[in-house]
């Protein structure tokens, strides 16, 4: 069966430091693998999508970046933190389903002081 | 273009009372619709889908939704709510392989 990790599971970080969270999934190929961002109150935002390795889409301009350096890794980075960036980070993958149903993962709470 | 909107930010009802949380959809195509559930801090869960069958679409823990094409309703019932229900429940909507657009959620709280 497959699985998707995160980790870590809450990071505390400073203002203006670096970030790199990670994303895992286990028992798939090719999965297509989504970033989102889940802010107090305004349900969950989209920030990028992959369908394969090295091919990233941004949905939303901001100072996050991502990378999928193999096929079942999808890893969020930011340079410089800001307070905005606070929020819950949500992992999920599909697969060829055309239903669109995706698996999400355990999430990271980042708190940005 | 494809949206979602959840009708309640907050649903209070008693426990073994009945659940209604509501979400009305647009879509240019023939749309995939979800519901997910998420307890705090945890990933979000699948409680059910409807791709297209029946429109009458039962899921986990007695959950079901109804899929109205004429008025652009999945709505999400479930007979007797339980403590274990409290939760926040969203409603997503897909059309073929476009992203999914998630609702801005709603609250469900139990009392005893």
């Amino acid at each position: 069966s497959q699985t998707i990790h995160q980790w870590p599971a809450t990071l505390v970080q400073p203002v203006g430091s670096p970030l790199s969270l990670e994303c895992t999934v286990e028992g798939t190929s090719n999965p297509n693998l989504y970033w989102y961002r889940q802010a107090a109150g305004r349900g969950l935002q989209l920030l990028f999508y992959s369908v394969g390795i090295g091919q990233i889409s941004s949905e939303v301009p901001q100072n996050l970046s991502a990378s999928r350096p193999q096929d079942r890794q999808f890893i969020l980075s930011s340079k410089k933190l800001l307070l905005s960036d606070s929020g819950f980070y949500l992992c999920a993958w599909n697969g060829a389903s055309a239903d669109g149903e995706q698996f999400f993962g355990p999430g990271t709470r980042l708190t940005v002081l | 273009a494809q949206s979602v909107t959840q009708l309640d930010s907050h649903v209070s009802v008693s426990e073994g009372t009945p659940v209604l949380l509501r979400c009305n959809y647009s879509s240019s195509y023939s749309p995939s619709l979800f519901w997910y559930v998420q307890h705090p801090n945890k990933g979000l869960q699948l409680l059910l889908k409807y791709t297209s069958a029946a429109t009458l679409v039962k899921g986990i823990n007695g959950f079901e939704a109804e899929f109205k094409k004429s008025e652009t309703s999945f709505h999400l019932t479930k007979p007797s709510a339980h403590m274990s229900d409290a939760a926040e429940y969203f409603c997503v909507v897909t059309s073929g392989y476009s992203t999914l657009t998630f609702g801005k959620g709603t609250m469900l709280l139990v009392s005893p």
